[in-house]
């Protein structure tokens, strides 16, 4: 059965400290992965991850593909109280299907 | 470009009555999907539809019915509600490949 792990399952961080987010998955021919951030309302788009696409940076956050790993990392550096929110990881699953498999989510908290 | 709509934003229920949840999109996708989002399970696909005509059942699309009405339109109806139901429900779009861009939600308590 496809599924998406992340870990921790929540974080409670200070503001200027450097957080990593991690996303483990297991599908079968893996196509994208994609990761999402959601504070009160609708997550919103950080980054795809493909084949092609295997890391991605904006600004202080940055994300890397380990293919052989089956797993993906969300590096966030020098945290403000504005990262707090649910960090989501989703796995198309299968290829083609246009259906995402979404992890139970990272909740981040960052104090000031 | 309003993208992705979702109407109402909260609905309360009494257990066995009928609601439809209305999600628009104005960005000529042609996949869209409902997902609910419950404390600690992520977002669960309940249905989708990869393209105008089709759709398809989610992980859990038990208690749910669907329709494409047409490309922007994509509307989820509970037919007879259950405090099971009582959820948080995003609607979604997406074209071909790229990211899904969610709607607002929609708050529903089934009592």
């Amino acid at each position: 059965e496809d599924k998406v792990v992340q870990s921790p399952l929540s974080l409670v961080v200070h503001e200027g400290d450097t957080v990593t987010l991690n996303c483990s998955y297991e599908v079968t021919n893996f196509r994208s992965l994609l990761w999402y951030k959601q504070e009160k309302k609708a997550p919103t788009f950080l980054f795809m991850l493909t084949s092609s696409g295997i890391e991605k940076k904006s600004g202080r956050l940055s994300s890397i593909l380990d293919k052989k790993e089956l797993s993906s990392i969300l590096n966030i550096t020098a945290t403000q109280t504005g990262d707090s929110a649910i960090y989501l990881c989703a796995v198309e699953a299968p290829p083609g299907t246009y259906k995402y498999i979404f992890g139970t989510g990272t909740r981040l908290k960052v104090l000031a | 470009n309003a993208g992705v709509t979702q109407t109402p934003k909260f609905q309360v229920l009494k257990t066995g009555q009928s609601m439809t949840l209305q999600c628009a999109q104005d960005m000529n996708h042609n996949s869209m999907y409902w997902y609910r989002q419950d404390p600690g399970m992520g977002l669960r696909l309940i249905y989708y539809s990869a393209s105008e005509g089709t759709t398809d059942k989610g992980e859990v699309p038990n208690g749910y019915n669907v329709s494409r009405l047409n490309k922007r339109e994509f509307s989820l109806r509970l037919e007879s509600a259950a405090p099971s139901q009582t959820s948080v429900y995003f609607c979604a779009s997406r074209l071909a490949y790229n990211e899904q861009f969610f709607g607002p939600g929609t708050r529903l308590t089934v009592l």
